[in-house]
């Protein structure tokens, strides 16, 4: 049962354009959401996260939104970069003592196109 | 800057061999996990570990087992590797957040990619 999913696998994106990804769940729980981004024969490096006391977090070109009754988060991306293209794994996380453990999506591959 | 290490980037074994993968990680993390990621299915949690000795199962454990022994390194073991385990295999670490809802990032290594024949 995918507790977390991103229906999309791929979207391509002009550069200088805004990226949109999405991310559903479905466990309740969730309380702590955060974003990953992968090169190609490297380790996903951390990019942004929310906590579900929030709506929206800002980091520079980057904003997460997360609409809690809809169990819906997404990741914005603007202007869009060519460095941005990568596999983008959203993740969350649920309250509790040795329960750091994160459940990943699928991912989603962002091309961004020059 | 966090570091974390694994053994191997290719890694090439057969059918029934046993096989240990290891990681390390330099910033006194108390969690540790092991990941395989495949096409289509994302980062899937075999095992974890929140302190030296101790281990929990993840969503995939079956086939694998795992060892920490010392706080800085994670080993996992593919008692019988198959050609299922074919895949790429990536190690975390974070701090150890607790029962509130402060919750450090998962720092991860570059990954093994593990080819079973």
């Amino acid at each position: 049962d995918q507790q977390v999913k991103q229906n999309s696998p791929s979207l391509s994106v002009q550069e200088g354009r805004i990226s949109i990804l999405n991310c559903d769940y479905t466990n309740s729980m969730f309380d702590y959401f955060l974003w990953y981004k992968k090169y190609p024969a490297e380790g996903p490096t951390f990019l942004i996260s929310i906590s579900s006391i929030k709506d929206k977090n800002e980091d520079g070109r980057f904003t997460v939104f997360l609409n809690k009754s809809a169990k819906h988060l997404s990741l914005h991306i603007v202007p869009s970069q060519p460095g941005d293209s990568a596999v983008y794994f959203c993740a969350a996380s649920a309250p509790g003592f040795g329960n750091e453990k994160l459940t990943f999506g699928t991912g989603t591959r962002l091309t961004i196109i020059p | 800057d966090v570091k974390v290490t694994q053994s191997s980037r290719y890694l090439v074994k057969r059918t029934g061999e046993k096989v240990f993968l290891e990681c390390v990680q330099d910033m006194d993390h108390e969690n540790m996990f092991w990941y395989r990621q495949d096409p289509g299915l994302g980062l899937r949690l075999i095992y974890f570990s929140y302190d030296v000795k101790m281990k929990e199962k993840g969503d995939i454990p079956e086939g694998y087992s795992v060892s920490r022994e010392k706080k800085e390194r994670f080993s996992l073991i593919l008692e019988s590797a198959s050609t299922n385990q074919t895949s790429m295999y990536l190690c975390a670490s974070s701090l150890l957040g607790g029962s509130t809802s402060f919750y450090n990032e998962q720092f991860f290594g570059p990954g093994t990619r593990l080819t079973v024949l």
